[in-house]
């Protein structure tokens, strides 16, 4: 099947600073990836998505100077947490379609200390 | 708001042991309904379901949906440790793959 892979898998930061997370479709073309975020004993909820040449479109109650995506090529998206704070410790993962499927990533555990 | 509510949370069970596990859901404009095993953190495609009343099938997992009552299963039979993971559920509406909302999960344990 599908590979996405997504990088790193675990950050641990200081509050305030910013992380880059990087999803990757590894043997296909992804126009467009998703965005999820999972606190704990909730559901994955999503975030964001993330359209290759054009801006990204965020869900409601997202802050997209916050939460900064690039997709700047059809295998690459990337997600900046800017200024991290400790509410902001979660897992992110993405996701990609291809062939009607949706294929994810191993995600991000973020920890902002 | 679509809401897909999974039970039940969590099931310990014996190896050789059979499980179901449920999915009702409540969607706007149905597209499909998508099962996924999801251990150490990266969900894995298990099903994808549009019509009612069909089974499908892999190995030793199973699923059905009906449209109408608006629940799906995903059965395992002769369960495996290597079948203990959190089993997610989740909808699909014709908004596309931007509009998959996911349940919460079925934490599932088998125990030798």
């Amino acid at each position: 099947g599908a590979v996405v892979s997504q990088h790193p898998s675990r950050v641990i930061c200081k509050s305030g600073t910013s992380v880059k997370i990087e999803c990757r479709s590894l043997d296909f073309q992804a126009t467009t990836m998703f965005w999820y975020r999972q606190f704990p004993k909730q559901s994955l909820m999503l975030m964001a998505t993330s359209n290759e040449g054009s801006k990204a479109t965020y869900e409601q109650g997202v802050e997209k100077d916050k939460f900064l995506i690039n997709h700047a090529s059809l295998t690459l998206s990337t997600l900046t947490v800017t200024s991290a704070h400790p509410e902001d410790s979660s897992f992110y993962i993405c996701s990609a379609p291809h062939d009607e499927k949706l294929f994810f990533g191993s995600g991000t555990q973020l920890s902002v200390l | 708001e679509d809401k897909v509510v999974q039970s039940p949370l969590s099931l310990v069970v014996h190896e050789g042991d059979t499980v179901t596990l449920n999915c009702s859901y409540e969607v706007t404009n149905f597209r499909s309904l998508l099962w996924y095993k999801q251990e150490k953190k990266a969900p894995t495609f298990l099903f994808m379901l549009t019509s009612s009343g069909i089974e499908k099938k892999s190995g030793r997992l199973s699923s059905i949906l009906d449209k109408k009552e608006l629940f799906s299963i995903l059965n395992i039979t002769a369960t495996q440790t290597g079948d203990s993971a959190v089993y997610l559920c989740a909808v699909e509406d014709s908004g596309g793959y931007q509009k998959v909302t996911f349940g919460i999960g079925t934490k599932l344990q088998v125990i030798p």
